[in-house]
């Protein structure tokens, strides 16, 4: 089951404030998240798994909140280079990872 | 340390005729993955292997597509006869291990078919 991400797109001013929600209709075990700018390949930026804890990579976090089946990624003061589409991934242990259908985001200066 | 390299970068080709994609992942990486991303989507996991062995090809159309991994490191995907919606972008991904690992994605090959 693909989970489901919310904004679709945003677009933001440099320094604004983002969150970009990933929902499953599945228990969640695992949440990684990925962002992809055009025409490239997409990139690691964290795995969040089953506890409900939370991560961080540079002034990007996200939290996993096991019970509302649901990730939220946040992207705090951003920067022109966040620009890209965020993908979440769903999965559980050695299962294939499930990707959502992504969140395109846009910094404008 | 090198990325997941991928060959070709680009191919067009007309429809039912056939094509190969080529990976080599990251030195040590048991796992490897290829997923077809269609434009505007996320990618779509077609096969995973964990050394030389299938761990998952659900999503593989196995009367088309088909993969190999021989000695566990390279892997090269083919598809015959190709469809007009095989059009996509073919990554290839490895990770060190199957449980909870980062995956590193290759650069892609971008596939047309005419």
């Amino acid at each position: 089951q693909q989970p489901v991400q919310s904004p679709q797109a945003v677009i933001l001013r440099e320094g604004e404030d983002a969150v970009i929600n990933c929902s499953s209709s599945k228990a969640l075990y695992s949440v990684h998240w990925y962002r992809q700018k055009h025409g490239e390949a997409p990139v690691f930026l964290m795995i969040l798994l089953k506890g409900g804890e939370q991560k961080g990579h540079e002034k990007i976090s996200a939290s996993f909140n096991e019970k509302k089946q649901q990730s939220s990624l946040y992207l705090t003061a951003s920067q022109l280079s966040y620009s890209g589409t965020y993908f979440c991934g769903t999965g559980r242990g050695a299962q294939k990872l499930v990707f959502g259908q992504g969140t395109r985001l846009t910094i404008n200066p | 340390e090198a990325g997941v390299a991928q060959s070709p970068r680009y191919k067009i080709i007309e429809k039912r005729q056939s094509v190969a994609f080529w990976c080599n992942p990251i030195s040590g990486h048991a796992t490897l993955y290829w997923y077809q991303q269609i434009l505007g989507q996320g990618p779509k996991l077609l096969i995973q292997f964990q050394n030389n062995g299938v761990v998952d090809d659900s999503q593989l159309p196995k009367d088309r597509f088909s993969a190999e991994r021989l000695k566990g490191v390279d892997s090269t995907l083919k598809i015959q006869p190709a469809k007009l919606e095989d059009s996509a972008v073919y990554l290839c991904a490895s990770s060190p291990g199957l449980r909870n690992n980062e995956q590193f994605f290759g650069p892609g090959t971008r596939l047309t078919v005419l």
